[in-house]
C-alpha cells in the first residue's frame, strides 16, 4: 500500500483479555519495527523484524507480548492476559531495509485497558 | 545499547525567532541520526535526517547539525510559525539496528 497500515485504531479491552494488533507495511519494505508510546512519553522499542532473519525481541517487556511477521509482509502484535499498564498507543513502522533510512510509521493503534 | 537524550523537554519560543533541541547519544557505532515531528493525535513524522559523514544539513527553515566527537546532534528550526508547534524526536541509530528515540521536546510557538 502507499502506507502502514495498522488496525484496529482504537481498542478498548478489559482486564485479562488477549488482544491482537495489525500492522500492514509499505510494499516492499523487508524492515519493520513496533514500538510503544504511553500517553505523553517517547517512544519505547518492542520488536523488530528484517526479513527472513530472526526477529529482534530485546525490547519486549514482559512475556506476555509476542509478535509475528507472515510472508514478509503483514505483522500482529499479541499481548496476553492485559494488564492497566499495557495502556498505550503501539505504532509500527517500516523501511527499506537496514541501514540509514529514516521509518515511516503507521498512524498507531490506541489500546485502552479497562 | 544505544541512549539517547534530549533538552529541553519544553520550549517556548515567539513567533520569528529561532528553537535549538540539543541531543546527546551514547554508543560511537551509530551513523544515522533522524528527526521526527508530532503533530498531537498524529503518527511521527520524519522532517530530516543527517549521516554520520556528514556535519551539517539544511532544508529550508529547518537544519541539523553533528558533532561526533562529542556524540551529539542538534535541531535548529529559523523563523518559527505556529505550525511548528508539535512534539519533536531525535533518535540515533547504526546500520543494523533499531531507532532508540529521545524522550521528545515540546515546542509551542507562541504568535
Amino acid at each position: 500500500g502507499a502506507g502502514v497500515s495498522q488496525s484496529p485504531s482504537n481498542k478498548v479491552t478489559e482486564k485479562g483479555k488477549d488482544v491482537e494488533l495489525r500492522c500492514d507495511p509499505i510494499s516492499g519494505h523487508t524492515a519493520l519495527y513496533w514500538y510503544r508510546q504511553s500517553l505523553g512519553q517517547g517512544l519505547e522499542f518492542l520488536i523488530y523484524f528484517q526479513g527472513n532473519s530472526a526477529p529482534d525481541k530485546s525490547g519486549l517487556p514482559s512475556d506476555r507480548f509476542s509478535a509475528e511477521r507472515t510472508g514478509g509482509s503483514v505483522s500482529t502484535l499479541t499481548i496476553q492476559r492485559t494488564q492497566q499498564e499495557d495502556s498505550a498507543v503501539y505504532l509500527c513502522a517500516s523501511r527499506p531495509g537496514t541501514g540509514t533510512v529514516g521509518y515511516t510509521f503507521g498512524s498507531g493503534t490506541r489500546l485502552t485497558v479497562v | 545499547g544505544e541512549n539517547v537524550e534530549q533538552h529541553p523537554s519544553t520550549l517556548s519560543v515567539q513567533e520569528g525567532d529561532s528553537a535549538v533541541i540539543k541531543c546527546t547519544y551514547s554508543d560511537s557505532a551509530s551513523n544515522y541520526f533522524p528527526w521526527y515531528k508530532q503533530e498531537l493525535g498524529k503518527r511521527p513524522q520524519l522532517i530530516i535526517d543527517i549521516r554520520s559523514n556528514v556535519g551539517e544539513k539544511k532544508d529550508q527553515r529547518i537544519a541539523v547539525t553533528l558533532n561526533k566527537t562529542a556524540k551529539h546532534f542538534s535541531l535548529h528550526i529559523t523563523e518559527t510559525q505556529p505550525e511548528d508547534s508539535a512534539v519533536y524526536f531525535c533518535a540515533a541509530s547504526s546500520q543494523d539496528t533499531p531507532l532508540v528515540f529521545g524522550k521528545g521536546t515540546r515546542l509551542s510557538v507562541i504568535a
